[in-house]
């Protein structure tokens, strides 16, 4: 199975980058990369996925390990709405897709 | 377009008693998912559906029924509703799941007493 593993939670000041990482040792050649979070008391989100090459677009940026068994999700500037539970999930073997239990999120203002 | 729908949004059940949760996407996905999610808990997934008419067990399935006839309408069923089926149920739907993204649905909230 596809699995990944996350730090239980992080904390990040206002304002200030954030790094959060995501273990995938035993990722495919075809698997890609996704993150999604879950603000509170709502379904999850999509966030960014990629498959080698470092990804961006207006809401983070994922950079990609070049053996591609780990990966970090960029968040450029928390905010408080950045509050959230983040999920780096990859397809099971087969077109199951899991989550993990993620990596909670708190904002300090 | 909108989205991926679930109805209802809040329920209570009694012990022993069923109920369909239903779901539908209006963007012709052929992948559907069904995930609980308990309090503080991360997501689990329950049945999941590469199109119609086929549908495969995921990590907790005992205890619902799934079926998909059409391409849009995902149903779960519950059929003896116990107290640790209390969770919210999350439906989702992708039209790659390795490749794109999946769209949730709002949730369902249901309470077994």
């Amino acid at each position: 199975d596809a699995k990944t593993t996350q730090p239980n939670s992080m904390e990040s000041n206002e304002e200030e980058p954030v790094h959060l990482p995501c273990n995938h040792s035993t990722i495919s050649g075809t698997d890609y990369i996704h993150w999604y979070r879950q603000l509170p008391s709502q379904g999850p989100e999509y966030v960014i996925h990629g498959l080698t090459s470092n990804v961006n677009n207006r809401m983070a940026s994922l950079a990609i390990a070049e053996d591609r068994k780990s990966s970090t999700l960029i968040l450029h500037r928390a905010t408080l709405r950045d509050a959230a539970v983040y999920y780096c999930i990859l397809r099971d073997v087969d077109d199951k897709v899991i989550f993990g239990p993620g990596t909670s999120l708190s904002v300090i203002p | 377009n909108a989205g991926v729908t679930q109805t209802p949004k809040f329920r209570i059940l009694k012990i022993g008693q069923s109920m369909t949760l239903q779901c539908t996407q209006d963007m012709n996905h052929n992948y559907m998912y069904w995930y609980r999610q308990d309090p503080g808990m991360g997501l689990k997934l329950i049945y999941y559906s590469v199109g119609a008419g086929i549908t495969d067990k995921g990590e907790v399935p005992n205890g619902y029924n799934v079926s998909r006839s059409t391409t849009e309408d995902f149903p779960l069923r519950l059929e003896l509703a116990a107290p640790s089926q209390t969770s919210v149920y999350f439906c989702a739907s992708s039209n790659d799941p390795y490749r794109e993204t999946q769209y949730f649905g709002p949730g369902t909230r249901l309470l077994v007493l």
